[in-house]
């Protein structure tokens, strides 16, 4: 079956630390695959996708995930986190090669101390 | 350019009755996706339109149903309404190629 695992339901972090956000996936086939974000009442913002190549992705506001197909992983990072990145954190996988809805994880609450 | 406009923002309704949610994609984008977001849920997809037609529908009643219009714009309709149908309903619209972007969200409330 078709799945996204973020294993971590919360994280708290102080500011300036370095922040993790873990996702498994398990997927029959060559898997597209996404990070979003969303603040309180607010839609999702795509913060980087993998589709191929570089296994390292860069992404917008300092976050950066890598694909490591042996683990079926693509974890979330940013190396300082800042108050302003309190928010809820999505993974995603979509089919490869076309259009197709994702499937979701159950996103990961991000809170941030000073 | 404008983003993915989804209206209402907030609706109410009472156990039984029928909601209507609407979606317009961004402008030459042809998909539209619906997802439903649930306390505790995640994102649950609900349905896929691409030039006009159902491409996909995820594991929900039949009671779930939409359309979309020849200018790509959707709207979701939710019959016999029922307490857990309480949700923030997204939209979402992409090109031809990857790219989804989302609205703002409707949340209806079902009392």
């Amino acid at each position: 079956a078709q799945s996204v695992t973020q294993p971590d339901i919360h994280i708290t972090v102080s500011e300036g630390a370095s922040l993790e956000l873990r996702c498994n996936y398990s997927y029959g086939a060559t898997p597209y695959l996404f990070w979003y974000v969303q603040s309180p009442g607010q839609g999702l913002q795509l913060l980087l996708k993998y589709f191929s190549g570089d296994t390292l992705v860069q992404g917008i506001k300092g976050f950066e995930a890598e694909f490591k197909r042996s683990q079926s992983s693509f974890n979330l990072r940013k190396p300082s986190v800042h108050w302003s990145d309190a928010a809820e954190y999505f993974c995603a996988v979509g089919p490869g090669g076309s259009q197709g809805n994702l499937i979701f994880g159950k996103g990961t609450k991000l809170s941030v101390k000073p | 350019e404008a983003g993915v406009t989804q209206s209402p923002t907030h609706l109410i309704k009472t156990r039984g009755q029928q909601a209507t949610l609407r979606c317009s994609p961004i402008s030459g984008h042809t998909s539209v996706y619906w997802y439903q977001q649930a306390l505790g849920l995640g994102l649950q997809f609900l349905l896929w339109y691409d030039e006009g037609e159902e491409r996909n529908r995820g594991n929900f009643p039949p009671r779930f149903s939409g359309r979309q219009f020849p200018n790509y714009s959707s709207e979701l309709n939710v019959n016999a309404l029922e307490l857990e149908d309480s949700a923030l309903y997204l939209c979402a619209s992409t090109p031809r190629t990857y790219g989804y972007t989302f609205g703002s969200g409707t949340r209806l409330t079902v009392v």
